[in-house]
């Protein structure tokens, strides 16, 4: 089984919709963080976990908000979703320390309409 | 602030030719760290090789060269006698340590094409 998994992989939604992206991993990892992947930008990152209790925005929170379920658990949301808000979604995660890799799961397709 | 080009924003070569992706930074950090991932056709991410600001030595696995210098900060990707499978998106990244979580900054990538 993957280490990081991301449910939906792919969501086609409608502009105005609240809408959820799940990111769980069996790693034992402390870090997670959200990043969005858009064509020609390379990928940006939208919130970043240190731990269960603390949570910190990115280079585009804007339009975003996170929720720290659990260690293994780390979720997106979009409140209000809109057109600019289609892309790929990754979640990631990592050991604690800025030399550490991050271990991306498979990526959620989001379309907004 | 922290910045990465990857000025190359496609590559296409025949099979067995040696490519050098560029990447170059920018930070005013005097520790960091610099990464390359790679992301082939089917969307995940792989991470490949991490390098810290203070070791300069290059790094060779396998076809896969770095090269990493300081004084024109820039971390060069080489592949020696390319393969179809080396086709992919390839990332170059910095990392902005923030009390111990790593706030990777990516370039926007380069899309490597190898034909057979």
């Amino acid at each position: 089984d993957a280490d990081v998994t991301q449910t939906p992989r792919n969501r086609i939604t409608k502009t105005g919709k609240r809408i959820m992206l799940e990111c769980s991993q069996t790693k034992g990892h402390d870090r997670m963080y959200w990043y969005r992947q858009d064509p020609g930008l390379g990928l940006r990152l939208i919130y970043y976990s240190f731990d269960v209790k603390d949570i910190n925005k990115g280079e585009i929170s804007d339009g975003y908000s996170v929720s720290r379920q659990a260690q293994a658990k780390f979720s997106l949301s979009l409140e209000s979703a809109i057109p600019n808000q289609t892309a790929l979604y990754f979640c990631a995660t990592s050991e604690g320390g800025s030399y550490n890799e991050q271990f991306f799961g498979p990526g959620t397709r989001l379309t907004v309409l | 602030a922290q910045k990465v080009t990857q000025a190359q924003t496609e590559i296409s070569v025949v099979e067995k030719e040696d490519v050098t992706l560029d990447c170059v930074y920018e930070t005013r950090d005097t520790t960091y760290y610099l990464f390359w991932y790679k992301q082939p056709p089917s969307g995940e991410l792989v991470f490949l090789i991490r390098r810290n600001s203070f070791d300069e030595q290059n790094e060779i696995s396998g076809r896969y060269s770095w090269n990493f210098q300081k004084s024109t900060s820039s971390f060069n990707f080489t592949i020696t006698a390319s393969q179809v499978v080396d086709s992919a998106v390839y990332f170059c990244a910095l990392s902005d340590n923030v009390q111990g979580a790593q706030k990777l900054v990516f370039g926007q990538g380069t899309r490597l094409t190898i034909n057979p």
